[in-house]
């Protein structure tokens, strides 16, 4: 079974600075897809950023980056010049096909929070 | 701005009630999934829908959840009876699939925040 861990439950850093949260994820497949979810206090799952296992290249979304490692089967996150509006719980999620649809398996999260 | 929806954004409820939880996933997906959160659990799979046929309930209990599609624009979770364990933040999401393998991302809806007393 795929199971998707993060090490960090909560993190507190000051604005602007970089922050890498970690997540590891255990699977015997060769091709899936990873995410990371940003869950600020209202509660929305929103999706920050994703890594298809089949590039190499890390996935970059404005202040948001990835380090993939493949062979090591981790997928953290890096965020830079954080701001405060990036406080919020991030879970990294793996996901795998099942019968021709594709299932999210959750991190259990790691709460970011952004001090002034 | 397409975005999933789902109503009541709240429910209280008392135990042993029926508990109707709805989805409006964006427009031109076909897929849809129905996720509980709890602080226990945290992110749990409960059911998902391909071209509106279930594809998989094995999270879900059968005995008092329930998940339909009558439509495509329409995704129903329902518990009857509800108990206090049932108390969590339901989300459903939507994603489109072409073919097997091709990535498929989901997109969340805002949640409905289900208390039971």
């Amino acid at each position: 079974a795929q199971t998707v861990t993060q090490s960090q439950p909560e993190m507190s850093v000051q604005e602007a600075e970089t922050v890498t949260l970690s997540c590891t994820y255990d699977t015997s497949e060769n091709n899936y897809y990873l995410f990371w979810y940003k869950q600020p206090p209202s509660r929305q799952m929103i999706l920050v950023i994703r890594q298809e296992a089949y590039k190499q290249q890390n996935a970059t979304e404005n202040r948001f980056s990835v380090n993939f490692q493949k062979a090591a089967k981790s997928f953290s996150l890096k965020i830079s010049d954080s701001q405060l509006g990036d406080t919020a719980m991030y879970f990294c999620a793996f996901m795998k096909q099942i019968q021709g649809a594709q299932k999210l398996v959750f991190g259990q999260g790691t709460r970011l929070t952004i001090n002034p | 701005d397409a975005r999933v929806t789902q109503t009541p954004r709240h429910k209280v409820t008392e135990m042993g009630q029926e508990v109707t939880m709805r989805c409006q996933p964006i427009l031109g997906h076909n897929t849809v999934f129905w996720y509980r959160q709890t602080m226990m659990q945290g992110l749990e799979l409960l059911a998902y829908f391909r071209n509106r046929a279930p594809l998989d309930d094995s999270g879900m209990p059968k005995d008092r959840f329930s998940a339909e599609m009558p439509d495509a624009t329409l995704a129903t979770l329902k518990i009857q009876p509800s108990e206090p364990r049932d108390s969590a933040v339901y989300f459903c999401a939507s994603g489109f699939v072409i073919t097997r393998g091709r990535l498929n991302t989901q997109y969340f809806g805002p949640g409905t925040r289900l208390t039971v007393l």
